[in-house]
């Protein structure tokens, strides 16, 4: 069955600080998708990345970096040069069968960026 | 290009009426599903749809549960009667439904409180 562990519950950091969530998965599928999703607190949903099973190519996106490593079933967020308007929470998904099938979500992880 | 609309986004009802939550998907999505976010039990999935069919409920909760799509504009997620246990943010999501791994665009959550 479809599973994505998000470990950490709540991180705090100082702006400008790097910080790095963490997000494992378990799947029987060989194709499998990743996404992540920002919930900031006015409470909308807005997508992040998405990552496919034979891609492991990571990702940079500003200040926004992606690791994907296959070997450990793990997609880790990174957010270098952290800045308040991180402050979020953070959802790791994984999809068996592509975005069109049932999102599978992580507990989140909270960010607060301190200023 | 408007995103997904949900209406109401507040609803507060008393435990034993019926509650009516509606979605308009993007133009041109295949594919839509309703979520559910408690702090419980975090996002979880309800029912989703492809083509206006219904194609995964398997997350609905309960026979006081029950969601339509008439056609590709719109959708609703009823439930009645209503419990205090129901009290969660429900979102509607949608995407391309095509082969591959599109990204699932939420819409704003409707926050539900049934007293």
């Amino acid at each position: 069955a479809q599973k994505v562990t998000q470990a950490q519950t709540e991180i705090s950091v100082v702006e400008k600080e790097d910080v790095t969530l963490d997000c494992v998965y378990e799947t029987r599928d060989t194709t499998y998708y990743l996404f992540w999703y920002k919930q900031p607190p006015s409470g909308e949903l807005v997508f992040l990345i998405r990552r496919n099973s034979f891609d492991e190519q990571n990702e940079i996106s500003g200040r926004y970096s992606w690791n994907f490593q296959k070997s450990t079933s793990s997609f880790n967020f990174t957010i270098t040069a952290s800045q308040v308007v991180d402050s979020a929470v953070y959802f790791c998904a994984l999809s068996e069968r592509g975005g069109s099938e049932k999102l599978v979500f992580g507990k989140g992880t909270k960010l607060t960026v301190n200023p | 290009d408007a995103g997904v609309i949900q209406s109401p986004r507040h609803e507060v009802t008393e435990m034993g009426q019926e509650v009516t939550l509606r979605c308009k998907p993007i133009s041109g999505h295949n594919s839509l599903f309703w979520y559910r976010q408690t702090m419980m039990r975090g996002l979880e999935l309800l029912i989703y749809f492809n083509n206006n069919v219904p194609i995964d409920d398997s997350g609905m909760p309960e026979d006081r549960f029950s969601a339509k799509m008439p056609n590709a504009s719109f959708s609703t997620l009823k439930i009645q009667p209503s419990e205090p246990r129901d009290s969660a943010v429900y979102f509607c999501a949608s995407n391309l439904g095509t082969s591959g791994y599109n990204e699932q665009f939420f819409g704003p959550g409707t926050r539900l409180t049934v007293l």
